[in-house]
């Protein structure tokens, strides 16, 4: 069972526009939501974990910058804006607990620079 | 500094044998529980199994298993009578107590390859 859609799957990206992701959890019982990216390397990193809707952070990162948002109990968006390098972007959720740790992935979305 | 180490980017072995994949961490915290995913090649990522400090969790039934070594800082996965169904990317990775809001630490994976 699929606890997490998340969309595009893939996404080419012009040098300078920004592109937006979605995801939507289909399981409530994890409700805690995150971004995760792995650049070229393969490096997986993570990037932010917002709780409750109306949650908002912004980071910057070598090749992109980021505004995450969750907008309501079950989505959670990501702006990518200024990206350099190619990479994937991973929504994740887990349970509500105060470990932040078992956590389910989505299919990931591609990026690619044009 | 790269906190949690997979030495090996790439592997592969035959169908029918024994593999033992490495992973060494960094941590100063006394509380901390490590993973181990496996990213398949659809994208999907699978969480195999967890390990807590006194006990461990195996969250993907299957032929796998750790070597859990905490004085030396090292958890290895060990894969049982490998199959072409195993062959994907395994990574490691750490979850601190102190620093449970910043998400797991991975490290960088090592790609599997399973002959017939």
């Amino acid at each position: 069972v699929t606890l997490l859609e998340q969309n595009p799957r893939w996404r080419l990206v012009p040098r300078g526009q920004a592109v937006n992701l979605r995801c939507i959890l289909k399981n409530s019982q994890y409700p805690w939501m995150s971004w995760y990216q792995q650049d070229l390397q393969k490096q997986l990193q993570w990037l932010f974990t917002l709780r409750s809707p109306g949650d908002k952070e912004v980071k910057s990162l070598p090749g992109a910058d980021y505004l995450a948002t969750r907008v309501t109990d079950t989505e959670l968006r990501l702006q990518v804006a200024n990206m350099s390098q190619g990479r994937t972007l991973y929504c994740t959720c887990s349970g509500l607990q105060v470990s932040n740790e078992r956590l389910f992935f989505g299919h990931g979305t591609k990026l690619s620079v044009l | 500094a790269q906190k949690v180490i997979q030495v090996w980017s790439t592997t592969s072995r035959q169908e029918g044998e024994k593999l033992t994949l490495d992973c060494s961490y960094k941590t100063s915290q006394v509380l901390y529980h490590l993973f181990w995913y496996k990213h398949l090649l659809s994208g999907e990522m699978v969480l195999l199994i967890r390990q807590m400090p006194s006990t461990i969790a195996i969250e993907r039934s299957g032929r796998y298993s750790v070597v859990f070594q905490k004085s030396r800082k090292s958890i290895s996965l060990v894969i049982s009578t490998l199959q072409p169904d195993d062959s994907g990317k395994y990574f490691c990775a750490l979850w601190e107590l102190d620093n449970y809001a910043q998400g797991l630490t991975f490290g960088l994976g090592t790609r599997v390859s399973v002959f017939p």
